[in-house]
C-alpha cells in the first residue's frame, strides 16, 4: 500500500511560485501504470483538480490553471512535484497529491504577504 | 468542461437507515476505451478524501459493502444501505473521462 506525503512551504508571498513535493513510500513510483496528480481544496470549499502526470510522461492540467502549473516526476527519488506560479490569495488551499486511490494527508499553503 | 452536479447538498440521515446521493454530468462519461471513469470519494471531518468507488460500481479494498455505486452515461448514484456514525462527512463524485472534475459535494450528517 502506497503512502504519500506532501512537503513544501506553508506560506508563499503573492506573485511568487508555490512549490510542493510528494514523496511516495511503500512502493516504487515507476513500477505502476498509475497517473500521479495534484488536487487542492480551499478552506471550507470543495475539491479542485490541478493536474496529472502519467507514467508516459504526458501531463494534463486544469485549463483554468494551465498557464501557471508545472507537474514533474523524479522516479529516482520516488517523488513528483507541483509548481504554481504567480500565486494570489485565491490559491490558498490544502494541496493533496494522489496516486489512484492513495492520497496524501494534504498540506495547507497560505498566500499572504 | 464537464460539470458534475451533486444532489442533495445536505443529507440528514437516521442511523441504520439508507442514504442515496445523486451525481449528474453535463456530458456522457463513457470513454472511447469503453470504460466509464466515475469515482466516489468520502471526506470525513479533518481528513483527506478517501476513494470508495471507482469506475461507477467497483468498491476499493477495505470499503464496507454497505456502500454501492451505480449508473451509466450521465446519471450516477452512491448508496449507503445502512448509515453508521462513521459515515458522517462530505461525499464527492469525480469524473476522469474528460480530464478530471469533481462534484460540489454532499454533506451527510446524522439526524
Amino acid at each position: 500500500q502506497l503512502q504519500l506525503q506532501e512537503s513544501g512551504p506553508g506560506l508563499v508571498k503573492p506573485s511568487e511560485t508555490l512549490s510542493l513535493t510528494c514523496t511516495v513510500s511503500g512502493g516504487s513510483i515507476s513500477s505502476s501504470s498509475y497517473y500521479w496528480g495534484w488536487i487542492r481544496q480551499p478552506p471550507g470549499k470543495g475539491l479542485e483538480w490541478i493536474g496529472s502526470i502519467y507514467y508516459s510522461g504526458s501531463t494534463y492540467y486544469n485549463p483554468s490553471l494551465k498557464s501557471r502549473v508545472t507537474i514533474s516526476v523524479d522516479t529516482s527519488k520516488n517523488q513528483f512535484s507541483l509548481k504554481l506560479s504567480s500565486v494570489t490569495a485565491a490559491d490558498t488551499a490544502v494541496y493533496y497529491c494522489a496516486i489512484g486511490q492513495f492520497w496524501g494527508q494534504g498540506t495547507l499553503v497560505t498566500v499572504s504577504s | 468542461d464537464v460539470v458534475m452536479t451533486q444532489s442533495p447538498l445536505s443529507l440528514p440521515v437516521t442511523l441504520g437507515q439508507p442514504a442515496s446521493i445523486s451525481c449528474r454530468s453535463s456530458q456522457s462519461l463513457v470513454h472511447s476505451d469503453g470504460n466509464t471513469y466515475l469515482n466516489w470519494f468520502q471526506q470525513r471531518p479533518g481528513q483527506s478524501p478517501r476513494r470508495l468507488i471507482y469506475k461507477v460500481s467497483n468498491r476499493d479494498s477495505g470499503v464496507p459493502d454497505r456502500f454501492s455505486g451505480s449508473g451509466s452515461g450521465t446519471d450516477f448514484t452512491l448508496k449507503i444501505s445502512r448509515v453508521e456514525a462513521e459515515d458522517v462527512g462530505v461525499y464527492y463524485c469525480m469524473q476522469g473521462t474528460h480530464w478530471l472534475t469533481f462534484g460540489g459535494g454532499t454533506k451527510v450528517e446524522i439526524k
